[in-house]
């Protein structure tokens, strides 16, 4: 099976910030990587699909880089509302559609 | 309103039976994979299981094999997942998922609960 790594686990920063978040998968998933934005209480919400392309009504300031086996999230200016935690995903094989671990961004 | 809709968590013994449905609405449910989701308590997400829209094809994550069955009613724009001889790691939230593109997930029901114990 294909693992998929996060990094960091967990993430402090404060509004205004530029963040981003790294995914490494255990070989190359081409670019089937997919990102998830999980608030507490809350199903995962779609953020980025394919590595790079931004999901309908999410904003811009989310961005998905990476092919292969390296893949980044950045959030450019960080709001409130977007502290979260966030899983990457690869949907290269069927199955299993692996997660990666989470990644805790707090204030 | 494209939602989907989770029934039928709840408490249940070591050994026993659940079986959970996901009401789909909004959107032609009879063209699209669903997958199943769970997520214990303070862990990350899990992939469960996967079923394809026209019935035909059915994956399922190691650790439920042979306990749990994904099936859909396209007629009912339902999907279930049945899940026998639970066990403690079997408590989770359990999450139904709508295939989207390339296998993202792009709408997820609110979830339901699974605990089991004696």
């Amino acid at each position: 099976d294909i693992q998929m790594t996060q990094s960091p686990s967990s993430l402090s920063a404060s509004v205004g910030d530029r963040v981003t978040i790294t995914c490494r998968a255990s070989q190359s998933i081409s670019r089937y990587l997919n990102w998830y934005q999980q608030k507490p209480g809350k199903a995962p919400k779609l953020l980025i699909y394919g590595a790079s392309n931004l999901q309908s009504g999410v904003p811009y300031r989310f961005s998905g880089s990476g092919a292969g086996t390296d893949f980044t999230l950045t959030i450019s200016i960080l709001q409130p509302e977007d502290f979260a935690t966030y899983y990457c995903q690869q949907s290269y094989s069927n199955p299993p559609h692996t997660f990666g671990q989470g990644t805790k961004l707090e204030i | 309103q494209v939602q989907l809709v989770e029934s039928g968590g709840g408490v249940v013994q070591p050994g026993r039976s659940l079986r959970l449905s996901c009401a789909a609405s909004g959107f032609t449910f009879s063209s699209y994979a669903m997958h199943w989701v769970r997520q214990a308590p303070g862990k990350g997400l899990e992939w469960v299981a996967f079923m394809s829209y026209d019935l035909t094809t059915k994956f399922y994550t190691d650790s439920v094999k042979g306990r749990f069955t994904t099936s859909r009613d396209n007629s009912k724009n339902t999907l279930y997942l049945q899940m026998n001889s639970l066990r403690a790691e079997d408590t989770a939230v359990y999450y139904c998922a709508k295939e989207w593109g390339d296998m993202a997930f792009d709408i997820w029901g609110q979830g339901t609960m699974v605990t089991v114990s004696s």
